[in-house]
């Protein structure tokens, strides 16, 4: 079975330009989770997703950030204008009926320059 | 704010060895997991507790929930170098996950 699918797996940027990343969930769950790891912060909570509709976005730093999830099958994360201070490993999880339990993808390194 | 502190942070220890890991909070979550993260990979569900004092065993790793349902400890009988990674507790609380910060084990050959 295929787990949860992200792309792309490290991404370099300039300040100021957008960054789009992606999430393939697992095919069934029907929560979808995104977080951001750094080592000063560890693992934050962005937004949380129940059957495509953004449940919870209060960990979304600021209005730079967004996140949307057209079907059951994709999600996107967006910034725009990326910052220095966004670099971080984005994860995406996704979770079935025992929403507790998360299956991570393996994440974006993301650096902006 | 809903805190999960683990401790210790930082564990290096020789393989053969036992070691306790903590989970604690002031809350209580209607359950618990524990992750494992090794270095360019997400983390990874080894387990959920669920009920107060429950005890889950997985090979070599031992997980206890309080019974108060607002701690838990992870225990490695005869650590192994395989066992080396980020281990990281959440806590749910309704539809929201607390992650704490997680305690770095590394396990020498």
């Amino acid at each position: 079975d295929a787990g949860v699918i992200q792309s792309p797996r490290h991404e370099v940027t300039e300040m100021g330009q957008e960054v789009t990343l992606r999430c393939k969930p697992i095919s069934g769950h029907n929560s979808l989770f995104w977080y951001r790891q750094t080592m000063m912060r560890g693992l934050e909570l962005l937004i949380y997703f129940n059957n495509n509709v953004p449940i919870d976005d209060s960990g979304m730093p600021e209005d730079r950030f967004s996140a949307k999830m057209p079907n059951a099958s994709f999600s996107t994360l967006k910034i725009q204008p990326s910052e220095p201070r966004d670099s971080a490993v984005y994860f995406c999880a996704s979770s079935g009926l025992a929403g507790y339990e998360q299956y991570f993808g393996p994440g974006t390194r993301l650096t902006v320059t | 704010t809903q805190l999960l502190e683990q401790s210790p942070q930082f564990l290096s220890i020789q393989e053969g060895e036992n070691l306790t890991v903590y989970c604690n909070s002031s809350s209580v979550f209607s359950s618990l997991q524990w992750y494992r993260q090794e270095p360019g990979e997400g983390p990874v569900l080894l387990v959920t507790v669920v009920t107060g004092g429950e005890v889950k065993k997985l090979k070599r790793l031992t997980f206890q929930f309080g019974d108060a349902r607002k701690d838990s400890s992870l225990h490695i009988t005869a650590a192994q170098p395989g066992d080396t990674g980020l281990y990281l507790c959440a806590g749910a609380k309704g539809f929201k996950t607390i992650f704490g910060a997680g305690t770095r084990l590394f396990v020498k050959a």
